[in-house]
């Protein structure tokens, strides 16, 4: 089956505590991202890679890591979590191509509180 | 800062009606263009894209892109309670592989 992987899907941790939330697709796509959601605020975009080895900051990065080593992988990173990283984090993936077609597809979310 | 704008609802519809839910954005140079739904504490899910102005039809589904009035529209005809859910529309920033989301609008469809 085609999808979008995430771990853990809850985690509740502590100011400072590093933590990495896994990314992992099964369907060959270039392009994945990292999406941050908030009441009143919708999706935002943390981080996103065009290809292995190929990354780059979306509107809201600060605090966050990525990294792509392999084309299906791509870790979400935080170094030293804060409360305001509390939130509901989506990992995407889609192709690129030159059809131009970039329809993501979303994994099925991690719900963070940082206490 | 490029921005998708959305009502936010909630625009409530009785079951078989037309809902019609739209979007501007402020980025002329977009060029593609999505509707999502999103249930309560699920993940998005893609309904359609559309990427030349005009009309895409899928089902009791229509995408209307309007680029030089910088708008995107959803039509969701003979709506179903099932259909009741948060609809996102999100845009492929110009000249990056940036996305923007609207803040979605909340569909009520009454049985």
């Amino acid at each position: 089956e085609a999808q979008v992987t995430q771990n853990p899907r809850y985690l509740i941790t502590v100011t400072g505590k590093k933590l990495t939330v896994t990314c992992s697709q099964n369907m060959n796509h270039e392009y994945m991202s990292w999406y941050r959601q908030d009441p009143g605020l919708g999706l935002r975009q943390i981080y996103y890679s065009m290809n292995v080895e190929v990354t780059d900051k979306g509107d809201v990065p600060e605090g966050y890591k990525v990294s792509r080593k392999e084309k299906r992988n791509f870790p979400l990173i935080l170094e030293s979590p804060s409360p305001n990283q509390t939130s509901l984090y989506f990992c995407a993936s889609s192709p690129t191509g030159t059809s131009g077609r970039n329809e993501q597809f979303f994994g099925p979310g991690t719900r963070l509180t940082v206490l | 800062q490029k921005e998708v704008e959305q009502n936010s609802g909630p625009l409530s519809v009785p079951e078989g009606a037309i809902a019609s839910l739209n979007c501007t954005y402020s980025d002329r140079g977009s060029q593609s263009f999505f509707w999502y739904r999103q249930y309560s504490g699920k993940s998005p899910e893609l309904i359609m894209s559309i990427y030349s102005n005009g009309d895409k039809e899928d089902g009791r589904f229509t995408a209307q892109l309007n680029k030089a009035s910088q708008y995107v529209s959803l039509l969701i005809r003979d709506s179903q309670p099932s259909d009741s859910a948060t609809y996102l529309c999100a845009v492929r920033t110009s000249g990056t592989y940036k996305y923007i989301f609207g803040t979605g609008t909340r569909l009520k469809v009454l049985a």
